[in-house]
């Protein structure tokens, strides 16, 4: 079946730098990813839409100069976030959507900043 | 304004009984809903899905009912086992490639 490969799955940078997480569609051309965040026992929300060859679509109050993302090829999008503070810290998850899988996920990036 | 609402936090099931898991939604827009398993610092994965020109999808154990009327699905699970102690999120969309709507989700614990 489709599958998205999410690295790194867990990172720890210090408070100002930068942090990229990858996603990949391995098996299938991803136009479309869709990057989640969840909180502590909180819901999946959504953060953005990254189109392949166009700007990104950020969710209301995402903050589109922290959280960069970039969707160069029909196969990879990276969100990099940018001069990470402690309240970055979180779980991201990718997702994309397939002709065969429903809406496959990436395995996510745990992300603590120190 | 939560459009996706599983009102339940938490559900404690025996083994071999079944499991109900509930979600209420409001946008009459969806019409593509999903259940998901999590567990801690993992991804989603995908169990079952249901559209809405349908009221009920059966794959093995898992069956969804959806109440279009009602803007009500519920996922049952029978019987239950222990390995199905997870997070369940109950997701929805509307038609083309749009994000998912999440639940905040229901912590199911299958006791032995």
């Amino acid at each position: 079946g489709a599958v998205v490969s999410q690295h790194p799955s867990r990172v720890i940078c210090k408070s100002g730098t930068s942090v990229k997480i990858e996603c990949r569609s391995l098996d299938f051309q991803a136009t479309t990813m869709f990057w989640y965040r969840q909180f502590p026992k909180k819901s999946l929300m959504l953060m953005a839409t990254s189109n392949e060859g166009s700007k990104a679509t950020y969710e209301q109050g995402v903050e589109k100069d922290k959280f960069l993302i970039n969707h160069a090829s029909l196969t990879l999008s990276t969100l990099t976030v940018t001069s990470a503070h402690p309240e970055d810290s979180s779980f991201y998850i990718c997702s994309a959507p397939s002709l065969t899988e429903d809406y496959t996920f990436g395995s996510g990036t745990r992300l603590t900043v120190v | 304004d939560q459009q996706v609402k599983q009102n339940s936090p938490s559900l404690s099931v025996q083994e071999g009984r079944i499991s109900i898991l509930n979600c209420d939604y409001t946008n009459s827009m969806f019409d593509y809903f999903l259940w998901y398993k999590k567990y801690p610092a993992e991804g989603p994965t995908f169990l079952i899905s249901i559209s809405s020109i349908k009221d009920k999808n059966e794959d093995g154990r898992f069956t969804v009912f959806l109440n279009k009327s009602a803007k009500h699905l519920s996922l049952h699970i029978v019987p239950s086992q222990p390995g199905d102690s997870a997070v369940y999120f109950c997701a929805a969309s509307s038609s083309g490639n749009t994000p998912l709507v999440f639940g905040k989700g229901t912590r199911l614990s299958v006791i032995a």
